[in-house]
């Protein structure tokens, strides 16, 4: 079973605009790790956001911002004032007891000019 | 600071032969992981190494892979009989303990592996 829902497969949006990733995750653990990574054309996966369970603390970082919410089992990422070289597939990955990233199958993004 | 390097970044091979990729990490990261990510996937783990030692591999990893660390330094991934379905991006990535169990990994750029 898919433990980590992206069910946007692909967004598009115009330069500027706002947009939400949406990430919905499963796990019966207490204690538990969620990331955002990046992934562009190139294809290296880039280190975004490291969250644990017994942190929901909203963060801003920049232009990125991330909403953790554990009643709803969700940790959405939002981009504002979006940029082309936002541009890329964005994944979402939880990690329980172990060692091993349990990833959803990503979210497309694409910012035109 | 050096990055994850990976080597080589493409390899096109024939289905019964056998392929090798390598893996650097970066340097002072003890723990380092192989995942597999085929198209429009997200990355899948396969195995975790902390310094020489294999603690995890996932039920991805067939009898025809093999992975290996030996002086806690870089790592290697055989694959041996390949097949078509092992086409995909393999991905390595380390980390530094960070005194919980889950510490942030880094990636490499991948191995894009194409079995014909």
């Amino acid at each position: 079973a898919q433990k980590v829902t992206q069910a946007q497969t692909e967004i598009s949006v115009v330069e500027k605009e706002d947009v939400t990733l949406d990430c919905v995750y499963e796990t019966r653990d207490t204690t538990y790790y969620l990331f955002w990574y990046k992934q562009p054309p190139s294809g290296e996966l880039v280190f975004l956001i490291r969250r644990n369970s017994f942190d929901e603390q909203n963060e801003i970082s920049g232009r990125y911002s991330w909403n953790f919410q554990k009643s709803t089992s969700s940790f959405n990422f939002t981009i504002t004032a979006s940029q082309v070289v936002d541009s890329a597939v964005y994944f979402c990955a939880l990690s329980e007891s172990g060692y091993a990233l349990n990833f959803g199958k990503g979210t497309s993004l694409l910012v035109t000019p | 600071d050096t990055g994850v390097s990976q080597n080589p970044r493409h390899k096109i091979t024939k289905r019964g032969q056998n392929v090798t990729f390598r893996c650097d990490p970066i340097s002072e990261h003890n723990r380092l992981y192989w995942y597999r990510q085929t198209l429009g996937q997200g990355p899948e783990f396969l195995t975790y190494f902390q310094n020489e030692a294999q603690l995890e591999k996932s039920r991805l990893l067939s009898d025809r892979f093999s992975a290996e660390r030996p002086k806690g330094s870089f790592s290697t991934l055989e694959i041996q009989r390949t097949e078509q379905g092992d086409s995909a991006m393999y991905l390595c990535a380390s980390s530094l303990p960070s005194g919980g169990t889950t510490d942030t990994q880094y990636f490499g750029p991948g191995t894009r592996l194409t079995v014909l």
